[in-house]
Order: C-alpha cells, then sequence, then structure tokens
C-alpha cells in the first residue's frame, strides 16, 4: 500500500524566511512524487513534480529516496505563497490511470 | 475554455436522500476521478474512470456509485447520503497517456445532516 505523511498541519512563517514543507512517502516501488497547491478561493493546482526537475515560484523540492521524502522549500516566503499544499504519490505502472494518493496537507501562513 | 466544471457548489441533504454530482470536463480528457477532502486527512480517491464506459473503485467507494456514458461526464450520485459523507467533493481529469497533472474543478460541498 502506499502512502503519504505530511507531518506539520501548520507552518507559520514570517515574510522572507526559508519555509520547508515535509512530505515523507512509503511506497515498495518507484514513486512519481508531486506538490499541489490550494490557494484561497482557488482550484486545487500542480505546484511541481520531481521528474521535471524544475522550480516554480521559487519552490524546489528534492526526491530522497534513501529516506522516502520529497519535501518542498522555498528560501524567502512571500505573502502570496500563503496557501494548503499537498504532497501526492502516482505509483507505478499506470496502466490503472493517474491515481494519486495524497497527504493530509499542510496549511502554510506567511506573515508579514 | 472551462476546464472541469462542477456542480452544484452547496448542497444540504437530510439522512437517507439521494442526490448526483455534476462533473463535466471540455478537454477530451480520457481519466477521470473523484475525490472527497477532509480535514486532516487530504484527498481521498473515491471513484475513477480510464475512458467512457470504464470505472473503478478507489480508496473509499462504499456509499458513490458512478457512470462514464461520454468522455466529457463522470457524475457521482449518493445513493442513500448519511452523515458521514460529510464532506467536499473534487472532480479532477487527466490525460490517461503518460503522466499529466491532474485538472480540478471548484469542489461541491457537502453537508449531510
Amino acid at each position: 500500500a502506499q502512502r503519504v505523511t505530511q507531518p506539520e498541519k501548520l507552518l507559520s512563517v514570517f515574510k522572507g524566511a526559508p519555509v520547508e514543507l515535509k512530505c515523507n512517502y512509503s511506497y515498495s516501488g518507484s514513486p512519481e512524487l508531486f506538490w499541489y497547491v490550494q490557494y484561497s478561493r482557488q482550484r486545487l493546482q500542480l505546484l511541481l513534480r520531481h521528474i521535471s526537475r524544475e522550480s516554480i515560484k521559487g519552490f524546489t523540492a528534492d526526491l530522497n529516496k534513501g529516506e522516502t521524502s520529497f519535501h518542498l522549500k522555498k528560501p524567502f516566503a512571500q505573502e502570496e505563497d500563503s496557501a494548503m499544499y499537498y504532497c501526492a504519490l502516482s505509483g507505478r505502472p499506470k496502466a490503472a490511470g493517474n491515481k494519486l494518493t495524497f497527504g493530509g496537507g499542510t496549511r502554510v501562513l506567511v506573515k508579514p | 475554455n472551462a476546464g472541469v466544471t462542477q456542480t452544484p457548489k452547496f448542497q444540504v441533504l437530510k439522512t437517507g436522500q439521494s442526490m448526483t454530482l455534476q462533473c463535466a470536463q471540455d478537454m477530451n480528457h480520457e481519466y477521470m476521478s473523484w475525490y472527497r477532502q477532509d480535514p486532516g486527512m487530504g484527498l481521498r480517491l473515491i471513484h475513477y474512470s480510464v475512458g467512457a464506459g470504464i470505472t473503478d473503485q478507489g480508496e473509499v467507494p462504499n456509499g458513490y456509485n458512478v457512470s462514464r456514458s461520454t468522455t466529457e461526464d463522470f457524475p457521482l450520485r449518493l445513493l442513500s447520503a448519511a452523515p458521514s459523507q460529510t464532506s467536499v467533493y473534487f472532480c479532477a481529469s487527466s490525460y490517461r497517456e503518460g503522466y499529466s497533472p491532474l485538472h480540478f474543478g471548484n469542489g461541491t460541498r457537502l453537508t449531510v445532516t
């Protein structure tokens, strides 16, 4: 069975401070990991995925297979980063479609 | 381009009532799914479909039915609502081949009294 754990329900930081959202997963195969974000009054949307190795809105995430983690980081948080963040895992093979297992979510509050 | 459209946005039901949550997408996506969002539990997959005429159960399918008669529509039916089904429901779609991001609807907030 696959599982995603986000240990922090709420993360409160000051503007300009670094922010790190933790995500740990359990999966026996080789997973694909994603971060989704939900801003206030907006739809849930993809933020980034590990296979792209991209930086979106200043956020990066590195897949650490040894620690089974996929933490999301940003060196300088902005007020517009305040949102709900979900870590998600997709197992392989993809024959069954894009089923995702989501973590419980972390609410980020960036204070001025 | 509307993307994924869910109706209604809000609904209050009494225990035992039935209703259908509507979901439509105009992106010609093969894959569609329903999730429920509960505090502290993230999003849990209820049912999904990899194409018209094909549906399968997700993690929490009990109490829900789905059908996929067309590529565009994927309604979720509650046959006999229970207070445990009070939640926010999200419909999502994506291309099936390879991985592509899930596109979410705005959600339906359902309260069962």
